[in-house]
């Protein structure tokens, strides 16, 4: 089955720098690929996702890039904030609508 | 809101006892989704159903089983409770399978098992 690995586990910066998570995955089969922000005991929450027939998606401070043949991809977040302070997951599948098999999750903390 | 409910919130019950967690996934959504939260596995799925039917099972213990009404709503139930089952669970609904919708899985809030 899909394996997805995320580093790192933790990522503390300071406000108004950039953040940077990586994800790998063993299923060549997935072409789908979301990220999803979880805040302190609530549901986690789609931020943005890309597919595999794209290289580079973004979303105002969001951005994603996923190299297929290497079997990764990224999420960069740019100006950070506080608020920006929560778990990020990312997560592999085959396509939407399909089961999604998610990272071990990246605690990241924004300090003003 | 996301618009998927998940009944109880919380949930305490001791070793050896059954309970029954129950999702209503989105109006018009034909896939629910069970997912276990635990701190040392992540989120982990469970297991699928679309329009009534088992689509895909992941890690899903013997002990569980999941079902899915007519209306669409969703039950997982958990019998023979360990310890170890103590975990926050998610119901997510999508709307569809298929890979020629651009469809999102929406996550309800959670129910928190509490087993001790």
């Amino acid at each position: 089955g899909e394996n997805v690995e995320q580093h790192p586990s933790t990522l503390s910066v300071q406000e108004g720098d950039s953040a940077v998570i990586k994800c790998t995955y063993s299923d060549s089969a997935s072409n789908y690929f979301p990220w999803y922000k979880q805040e302190l005991g609530k549901r986690p929450q789609l931020i943005i996702d890309i597919r595999s027939n794209v290289g580079e998606k973004k979303d105002q401070r969001i951005a994603v890039t996923l190299n297929k043949t290497a079997k990764h991809f990224s999420l960069h977040i740019t100006e950070t904030q506080p608020e920006d302070s929560a778990v990020y997951f990312c997560a592999a599948s085959i396509d939407s609508g399909y089961a999604l098999n998610f990272g071990k999750g990246t605690s990241l903390l924004v300090t003003p | 809101d996301s618009g998927v409910t998940q009944t109880p919130k919380h949930l305490i019950t001791a070793t050896g006892q059954r309970v029954t967690l129950r999702c209503s996934p989105r109006s018009g959504d034909l896939s629910v989704y069970w997912y276990q939260q635990s701190l040392d596995q992540g989120l982990q799925f469970l297991i699928q159903y679309y329009n009534g039917e088992e689509r895909a099972k992941g890690n899903i213990l013997e002990r569980f089983s999941a079902q899915q009404f007519p209306d669409l709503h969703s039950e997982l139930n958990l019998s023979s409770l360990e310890l170890g089952d103590s975990a926050l669970y998610f119901c997510a609904s999508s709307e569809r399978t298929g890979a020629s919708f651009d469809t999102e899985a929406f996550f309800g809030q959670g129910t928190r098992l509490t087993v001790v």
